[in-house]
């Protein structure tokens, strides 16, 4: 049973371009979470999202952010214009439920140059 | 204040010790409990759960919580050059989204 898959792994952008991160939850999850990990800092939490629905984005920064998790395909986290201070670790996390145990991905490192 | 407080360290013991990782915490709403294990550049590996105070143990490691005095911890014991890595503990409210608030996570390093 394969993990949380997360692609890229590493992913540069220079200032004002877009970065979209996907998300592939384990095989029968239907909850997906992104946290966002900036560094010498612990998990933040982002957003939380099932199928085609975001649940809760009260982590999500008001302006250049957005998450979907559309019927077919991975979770994407989408960040628009980005500016140096995006650049973090970002970590998706997926659960059979929720409130469950939430099983994370490997990471997408995220630098803005 | 921060809703979870956990000492960053870092910790450095010898191999085979018995080790206390802990967080406390100021929401009385989280229920259940998460010990997450995270080496460098990887994602965060879940070690423990629980809902309830009292113990859990899963090999060498136990976890414990105390939801009277806000206070979670977990045991390594016979600790191993293997587990050096950043311990996280991860907090969330039954009633809630299932969103995880995470400790800041203690630096661990075993020396052979």
């Amino acid at each position: 049973n394969a993990g949380v898959m997360q692609n890229p792994r590493h992913l540069v952008r220079r200032r004002g371009q877009e970065a979209r991160l996907r998300c592939s939850p384990m095989k029968g999850h239907s909850h997906v979470y992104w946290y966002r990990q900036l560094p010498e800092e612990g998990l933040k939490f982002m957003v939380y999202l099932q199928k085609e629905n975001i649940i809760d984005e009260s982590g999500m920064p008001k302006e250049r952010f957005s998450a979907e998790f559309p019927k077919e395909g991975p979770s994407i986290l989408r960040i628009q214009q980005v500016v140096r201070g995006d650049s973090a670790a970002y970590f998706c996390a997926s659960s059979p439920g929720a409130p469950d145990t939430q099983y994370f991905g490997p990471g997408t490192r995220l630098t803005v140059l | 204040q921060k809703e979870v407080e956990q000492d960053p360290g870092p910790l450095s013991v010898p191999e085979g010790a018995i080790v206390s990782l802990n967080c406390t915490y100021s929401n009385s709403a989280f229920q259940y409990f998460m010990w997450y294990r995270q080496y460098s550049r990887k994602g965060p590996e879940l070690l423990m759960y629980t809902y309830s105070s009292g113990n859990k143990e899963d090999g060498r490691f136990t976890a414990q919580v105390d939801k009277s005095s806000k206070y979670i911890s977990l045991f390594i014991r016979d600790s191993q050059p293997s587990d050096s890595a950043t311990y996280l503990c991860a907090l969330g409210e039954v009633v809630d989204t299932g969103k995880l608030i995470f400790g800041q996570g203690t630096t661990l390093q075993v020396k052979p």
